[in-house]
């Protein structure tokens, strides 16, 4: 959707490297959502933003929204094997029937 | 956990054929979403449920029809199949308690029409 630009599209790091992939909105995010895809798999939940300055953690995974509401970075430290896959945002730009409008993915690769 | 359950990962059709593509969820969630997702052009919405009976058309409504008789089922119908609906189909859910409820996918279906 070009409401919601995802960069990179590709990236593959070495194992053990941290990396960082943003999502950003031409419009004020209501909700950001990041979910990971494992190939030709569902999407699976991450983490939900909602406030400006936010910021969530889990396991080795930090997402945060800026404070204008309009752009996200998911960041990994210390990338595993397991980290592949595809990372998606899905933004929720107003508050109607928890609708999401989804970024093109990020597709990540790590070498052992 | 929330269970959604798609009832085929891979299919294969010929065009012309109706095609039934059936979602479950076990979470009692009002909410209930069709997308399909193709490489290049990312998730795109389909068709989405508020309850048992509604419906309303997503971005891509087109050549899709979707039922909705129970709160936990909600089908997604290719009246007519066509090569070009040969893509990933993914179900989803969410609660309506509150404004940030997440959506809850299913593993999709890979649907390839000849």
């Amino acid at each position: 959707s070009q409401e919601l630009e995802q960069s990179p599209q590709s990236l593959i790091v070495q194992e053990g490297k941290n990396l960082t992939i943003n999502c950003t909105s031409s419009k004020t995010l209501y909700g950001l959502y990041w979910y990971k895809q494992k190939y030709g798999e569902g999407l699976i939940f991450l983490m939900m933003l909602q406030k400006g300055g936010e910021e969530k953690s889990h396991e080795k995974i930090t997402a945060k929204l800026d404070e204008k509401k309009q752009q996200s970075s998911l960041h990994i430290t210390a990338s595993q094997p397991s980290h592949a896959g595809i990372y998606l945002c899905g933004a929720q730009h107003n508050n109607a029937g928890n609708m999401l409008t989804f970024g093109g993915g990020t597709r990540l690769m790590v070498k052992p | 956990d929330v269970k959604v359950t798609q009832s085929s990962r891979y299919l294969v059709k010929r065009t012309g054929e109706k095609v039934f593509l059936e979602c479950v969820q076990d979470m009692d969630h009002e909410n209930m979403f069709w997308y399909r997702q193709d490489p290049g052009l990312g998730l795109r919405l389909i068709y989405f449920s508020y309850d048992v009976k509604m419906k309303e058309k997503g971005d891509i409504p087109e050549g899709y029809s979707v039922s909705r008789e129970k709160k936990e089922r909600f089908s997604l119908i290719l009246e007519s199949a066509s090569t070009n609906q040969t893509s990933m189909y993914l179900c989803a859910s969410s609660d309506q308690t509150g404004p940030h409820q997440p959506q809850h996918f299913g593993d999709g279906t890979r649907l390839s029409i000849l």
